[in-house]
C-alpha cells in the first residue's frame, strides 16, 4: 500500500513567520501534489511537481513555494504566513498523471 | 470558474436505502472523472473511477453513471451503510492535465 506522509498533524503559526510543511511518500512516485481544503471550496491545487527538482503552478499558488529535492520528499514554504492561509493542507502523490492519488492525512494550519 | 460542481453540500439518507450524489462539469475536453471518500482528520481515498469511452462504471456497492451530452455523473451507493457516512468528491481531467475537484458533499447515513 502506498503511504503518504505528513510531517504535522497540527500547526499552530504566527502572522509573517515562515512555514515548511513536509511529505513523504515511500512509493517511488513520480508525481507529487500540495492542495489546501476549505469549507465550501472544496480541494484546490496550489502547486506540483512530476519530478525532482521540478515543479508547477496550481491553481491557487501565491504566498506559497515548493521544493523537491529527493523523489520521496516535497515541501510545501510558506514564505510570511497570514491569517487567510489557515487551512487544510493535503499531500498527494501518484505514479502517472493517469493514476489516482494517494493522499496523506492531512496538516491542519492555524495562522494567529 | 467552477469546472467541476457538486450543487448539493449535503445529503442524508436512511441505512439500506441507495444514495445518489451528483456531479456536473463544464469542461469538454474532460475524459476521465474519479470519486474520492473522505473522513474526518484523514486524507481522500480513491473511490472509483469511469473513463469517458465508458458511461457505466460498478465496484461493489459503488457505481458511477457518466451522461457526456449532459456532462453529468452520478455516484450510486447501494445498499447505504453507517460507514458511508463521509464526504465525498469528484473530480475530472483531460489528457495529461491535472485534476480539478468539486467541491464536496457530505452523505450522511441514519441508521
Amino acid at each position: 500500500d502506498v503511504k503518504v506522509t505528513q510531517s504535522s498533524r497540527y500547526l499552530v503559526k504566527r502572522t509573517g513567520e515562515k512555514v515548511f510543511l513536509e511529505c513523504v511518500q515511500d512509493m517511488d512516485h513520480e508525481n507529487m501534489f500540495w492542495y489546501r481544503q476549505d469549507p465550501g471550496l472544496g480541494l484546490r491545487l496550489i502547486y506540483f511537481s512530476y519530478d525532482v527538482k521540478m515543479k508547477e503552478k496550481g491553481d491557487i499558488p501565491e504566498g506559497y513555494s515548493v521544493s523537491r529535492e529527493k523523489k520521496e520528499r516535497f515541501s510545501l514554504i510558506l514564505e510570511s504566513a497570514s491569517t487567510n492561509q489557515t487551512s487544510m493542507y493535503l499531500c498527494a502523490s501518484s505514479l502517472d498523471l493517469n493514476s489516482p492519488l494517494h493522499f496523506g492525512n492531512g496538516t491542519r494550519l492555524t495562522v494567529t | 470558474d467552477q469546472q467541476v460542481k457538486q450543487n448539493s453540500p449535503s445529503l442524508s439518507v436512511q441505512e439500506g436505502r441507495i444514495s445518489i450524489l451528483n456531479c456536473d462539469y463544464t469542461n469538454s475536453m474532460f475524459d476521465y472523472f474519479l470519486w474520492y471518500k473522505k473522513y474526518p482528520a484523514e486524507g481522500p481515498t480513491f473511490l472509483i473511477s469511469i473513463s469517458s469511452i465508458k458511461d457505466k462504471n460498478e465496484d461493489g456497492r459503488f457505481t458511477v453513471f457518466l451522461n457526456k451530452s449532459a456532462k453529468h455523473l452520478s455516484l450510486h451507493i447501494v445498499p447505504s451503510q453507517p460507514g458511508d457516512s463521509a464526504v465525498y468528491f469528484c473530480a475530472g481531467k483531460g489528457g495529461n492535465e491535472k485534476l480539478t475537484f468539486g467541491t464536496g458533499t457530505r452523505l450522511t447515513i441514519i441508521p
